[in-house]
Parts: structure tokens; sequence; C-alpha cells
């Protein structure tokens, strides 16, 4: 069975531009979760995606956004990026949501 | 709210020294706890799990209720096990109907030969 799939795996994006991220989960998963890691803040917690619907966020500004397809793909979306949006972003999906997760590789995003 | 808090952002134990990463968590109900790893260059991947009660790699858990902690432990620390290490509990949100998974900030744990 393939694992979750990110891409791209490395971005490098100018101050004030936009960017989408996207994330294929395991086939049958129907929740996909966000995360940023960085070495400061951990993992924390952006949006979870289940059935195409948004059932959890966390605290972070407007500026970050997802969706989910009917397909259970899913993208996410940072626009007017700043300089503390570099981290790692990562998918995961699960099946139900509160089930066991399962990591992709992320996205190494670097704002310059 | 659940949260889940680990005190150490950083760890370090020589090697065949005993190991315990410490997780404490906040939930109303029952929840159900796990610890995840991450080893240089690969992804975020799961360690174990508190409802099957096994250990994974040398590794334990043990729930306490009483003290709301999951502390991870191994007797005898390997350099192999050198990685970053996260809580995480997963249960009903805050508005009862969807269930959540939340992390711990993670514990850097480096064994030194």
């Amino acid at each position: 069975k393939a694992g979750v799939t990110q891409t791209p795996r490395y971005l490098i994006k100018t101050r004030g531009q936009q960017v989408t991220l996207s994330c294929s989960p395991i086939s049958g998963h129907r929740s996909v979760s966000w995360y940023q890691q960085t070495p400061g803040q951990g993992l924390q917690f952006l949006f979870e995606y289940f059935s195409e619907t948004q059932r959890n966020k966390g605290n972070f500004p407007g500026r970050f956004s997802g969706r989910q397809f009917s397909n259970s793909r899913s993208e996410m979306n940072v626009s007017t990026l700043e300089l503390g949006d570099s981290a790692l972003y990562l998918c995961a999906s699960s099946q139900q949501g509160n089930t066991e997760a399962f990591f992709g590789q992320g996205t190494r995003l670097t704002v310059v | 709210a659940q949260r889940v808090t680990q005190p150490e952002k950083l760890l370090s134990v020589f090697k065949g020294a005993p190991v315990e990463l410490k997780c404490n968590y906040s939930y109303s109900g029952s929840p159900e706890l796990f610890w995840y790893v991450q080893y240089s260059r690969q992804r975020l991947q799961l360690l174990l799990r508190h409802i099957s009660r096994e250990s994974i790699k040398g590794f334990t858990a043990d729930l306490n209720k009483g003290e709301t902690s999951f502390h991870l432990k191994k007797p005898f620390a390997q350099e192999e096990d050198s990685a970053m290490y996260y809580c995480a509990l997963s249960g009903l949100d805050s508005g009862g109907s969807n269930y959540k998974l939340t992390f711990g900030k993670g514990t850097l744990l480096t064994v030194n030969p």
C-alpha cells in the first residue's frame, strides 16, 4: 500500500508570494491533517479535513487555508508569505482521524 | 480542551543507560495515547499506543490516569534510539463530536556512545 505522498518536497518562495502544497493520503483514508514543524515550536496543528469538510483548526492566521477533494487528496495554501512561515509542513492521513496517523515526508518551505 | 506536555526539549543519555521521556496530558475523558518517533531524515511514524500494551524496540509506556502521564521508558538505551519523540493524545474535541489528535512539542533524545 502506497504511503502518504507530499509534493513538492522542497520550495523556495519570496516574501509576499503564495504557495500551494499537496498531499495524497493512503488509499481508503478519509482524514487528512496538516502540521507545521519547526525547531523552536515542534509540531503545530494547522487543520484537519474529513470527507471534504474541515473538522478541526489550529491557531494559525487566515493566511493558512486548505481544502480536501472528493478523492481525499488535500491541498494547503499559504498566502502573503512571511519569513516566519519557513518550516517543514507535514501531512498525515488516517482512517477516521482518531486512529493511527501516517505521515508524509513533508514539504520543506523556505521563504526568503 | 486537550493538552499534551513534554517538559524536556532535549534529553541526553549514554548508551546502556536507562531512559525515560516524560509526557503529561490534560483531558477530561478517557484518552487514547501514542508515542511517535522521527529518526533523522525519516518520516514521523508511530512507535507505540497505550491500548496495545506492547513493547516496541525495547520501549514501553504505561498510562497512569492518576498522574495523567504516559512516560516512555527503555531500560538500556542504544545509539540508534537517537531521534525526536512526540507524545500524542486522541480525544473528542471541545464540541464533543469529532476526535482530534494533539501532539506535544517533542523531546530530542541523543544517546551518546
